[in-house]
């Protein structure tokens, strides 16, 4: 079963203007991560939030936590044509064994020049 | 980044095929895993490895065999393959807490 669930699903935007991506996660986790995916391609890792952590940022990232809620969102700033992905959500469960990670369906984003 | 490579990156092939997927990495990371992408779906995992000698199923393992010839190389097999089978399939490594992913391989079962 899928631990993360991104929203929207899809999204089509201007250049310039900022994403926001939505993650819901149903059980405790040691962090939230959030991936990149090119079309056809490999995932890569884009920023990692810990569960005792409430925002985090990484150059036009900037990523959120609530745990209290379980959801996550992932904020592009000033997005490019050249961020347009699927971003994925992953959850390193707590009480595990920190072997794997769940992914979530994805958000693909679509910047418009 | 080639620090995991995939071969084939495309392959078709016909229902009841033996086929293997084969990975390899230079990070000398201990663990591996394979996923199958398909649209709508997500990731889901097929199999994973700590090191050569434990190998465990995954959620989707049913029709897949994996083979872990070294700490650098996790090959994939699909013993007869079937057309539910076709889908992007991706081997990853894991050091810490993040995964680094191959660039997949496009399956095609006719």
């Amino acid at each position: 079963s899928q631990q993360g669930e991104e929203d929207p699903q899809a999204l089509s935007i201007q250049e310039g203007e900022n994403a926001t991506m939505n993650c819901s996660y149903k059980t405790s986790i040691n962090n939230l991560q959030w991936y990149r995916q090119n079309s056809g391609r490999g995932l890569v890792h884009l920023i990692l939030i810990r569960s005792n952590e409430r925002e985090k940022h990484s150059g036009r990232l900037r990523v959120t936590l609530d745990t209290s809620k379980k959801s996550s969102s992932l904020l592009i700033t000033a997005s490019r044509a050249a961020d347009t992905a699927s971003y994925f959500c992953a959850t390193d469960p707590s009480g595990g064994s920190n072997y794997k990670l769940t992914f979530g369906k994805g958000t693909l984003l679509t910047v418009n020049p | 980044d080639a620090d995991v490579t995939q071969t084939p990156r495309n392959r078709i092939t016909k229902t009841g095929k033996r086929i293997m997927l084969e990975c390899s990495q230079t990070k000398g990371h201990d663990r591996m895993y394979w996923y199958r992408q398909d649209p709508g779906l997500g990731l889901r995992l097929i199999y994973y490895s700590f090191d050569v000698k434990d190998i465990n199923k995954g959620e989707i393992s049913d029709g897949y065999s994996v083979s872990r010839q070294a700490q650098a190389k996790f090959s994939l097999s699909l013993e007869s393959a079937i057309p539910n089978q076709t889908a992007l399939y991706f081997c990853a490594t894991k050091e810490g807490e993040t995964q680094y992913f191959g660039p997949g391989t496009r399956l095609l079962v006719l």
